[in-house]
């Protein structure tokens, strides 16, 4: 069973980067699609973007000028950078697999909120 | 770009009620590629119905999905305790590539 983890600094300050890791234990990376989504304070769910397994990627057309995600097959990790930051950023941010057929969502991290907050 | 429409945004039952839920786009999809989320608080979404209608690995039987074209559902037969949650659909495909409904919360009467 895939488990996936999120790390990273839980504040960042307006006009910063938002930078976070998501380290997948138990299972391949291959052949996955690896993501982003987020979830404002009592809102819905926004996906950011992906990075398929071989590393090309494709992102959410509002966010596209901002992000970059990148995957680390050796180490089982992918990241999540997010440039010039503003308070609408401040979100739970999850990473999650999903498949190569039906692209779904199958596994999931814990989230972790990020404060965009001097 | 394809927006996902869930209906009502808050449905109010008792244990035992069967809960229907909506899910319309604005223009059709396909049906493998529709799939639906539940989510309690503090907790990531858990894949339920995936391809508008089949069940997740581990999804009680109580849990149906079915649609076609524009608009879909999710039934809950008889809503246990731990079905009070919020329910995301969620479709690939267009521009942008992923999205999701607004969610739907079931929530105790």
């Amino acid at each position: 069973q895939v488990q996936l983890q999120e790390s990273g600094p839980g504040l960042v300050k307006p006009s910063e980067t938002l930078s976070l890791t998501c380290t997948v234990s138990s299972g391949s990376m291959s052949p996955y699609y690896w993501s982003w989504i987020r979830q404002s304070p009592g809102k819905g769910l926004e996906w950011i973007g992906y990075v398929y397994y071989s590393g090309s990627t494709h992102y959410h057309p509002s966010l596209q000028s901002r992000v970059t995600i990148s995957v680390d097959t050796s180490e089982k990790k992918f990241s999540l950078s997010l440039t010039s930051v503003t308070a609408a950023d401040t979100a739970v941010y999850f990473c999650a697999r999903m498949g190569v057929t039906g692209f779904r969502f199958d596994s999931w991290g814990r989230g972790t909120l990020v404060t965009v907050s001097s | 770009e394809i927006v996902l429409t869930q209906s009502p945004g808050t449905l109010s039952l008792s244990p035992g009620e069967r809960a229907t839920l909506s899910c319309r786009a604005s223009e059709g999809i396909s049906s493998s590629y529709l799939t639906w989320y539940q989510q309690k608080p503090g907790q990531a979404p858990r894949l339920l119905i995936y391809g508008a209608s089949s069940r997740a690995s581990g999804i009680p039987d109580r849990f149906s999905g079915s649609g076609s074209g524009t608009d879909f559902t999710l039934t809950i037969s008889r809503l246990e305790p731990e079905d009070f949650a919020v329910y995301y659909c969620q479709n690939y495909g267009g521009s942008p590539l992923v999205t999701f409904g607004g969610g739907t919360k079931v929530e105790i009467k």
